[in-house]
């Protein structure tokens, strides 16, 4: 029973053009969400978070949209670069403010 | 800082055997956790605590135990190394908030 959905587990995107990864969740009660990003034989590294009570959160070429009635969310990169290739994970906060729950992940490769 | 560090990088254990995976955190942060993670899925929290001498279960705390000592470490132990825990481990910390950061990971092999 997963609470957070990454539905694509793979996407590719030409060098220059806009990435679009998506995430779902079941549970509203969670009041953060982030998205972290993670290079092979390395630990995820936090990279932008939205608070539920907001629909878009932007820093530089990131930008995470979120739509609390339909439960999904979305990170934007513009534009894309060939160093963006990494596994994307969506995490959302519970319990609290104590505990995360992540998604599966989704692979971006951005093609020269 | 190191931040999160980690230790082993890599083991292989039969099954069985025990052992501990070592987490040190030099940024006085209040907040550790452990995860494990699949191939093709997402991290699954294992357990957490909230500072020292507190420690919680998260989802998928069977066949593991944690102590929480002093502040900077969180050792996660297996005592019956089983198949099921073959796994990369990942250790993270918080000061207070939303975001964490982890350790590099250590991949453990049970066979």
């Amino acid at each position: 029973d997963q609470q957070v959905k990454q539905n694509s587990p793979s996407l590719s995107v030409q060098e220059g053009r806009i990435s679009i990864l998506n995430c779902d969740y079941t549970n509203s009660m969670f009041d953060y969400f982030l998205w972290y990003k993670k290079y092979p034989a390395e630990g995820p590294t936090f990279l932008i978070s939205i608070s539920s009570i907001k629909d878009k959160n932007e820093d530089g070429r990131f930008t995470v949209f979120l739509n609390k009635s339909a439960k999904h969310l979305s990170l934007h990169i513009v534009p894309s670069q060939p160093g963006d290739s990494a596994v994307y994970f969506c995490a959302a906060r519970g319990n609290y403010g104590q505990n995360f729950v992540f998604g599966p992940g989704t692979r971006l490769s951005v093609l020269p | 800082n190191a931040g999160v560090t980690q230790t082993p990088k890599f083991r292989i254990l039969k099954i069985g055997q025990s052992m501990t995976l070592q987490c040190t955190q030099d940024m006085n942060h209040n907040y550790m956790y452990w995860y494990r993670q699949d191939p093709g899925m997402g991290l699954k929290l294992i357990y957490y605590s909230v500072g020292a001498g507190i420690t919680d279960k998260g989802e998928v705390p069977n066949g593991y135990n944690v102590s929480r000592s002093t502040t900077e470490d969180f050792p996660l132990r297996l005592e019956l190394a089983a198949p099921s825990q073959t796994s990369v481990y990942f250790c993270a910390s918080m000061r207070r908030g939303i975001e964490q950061y982890f350790g590099p990971g250590t991949r453990l092999t049970v066979t």
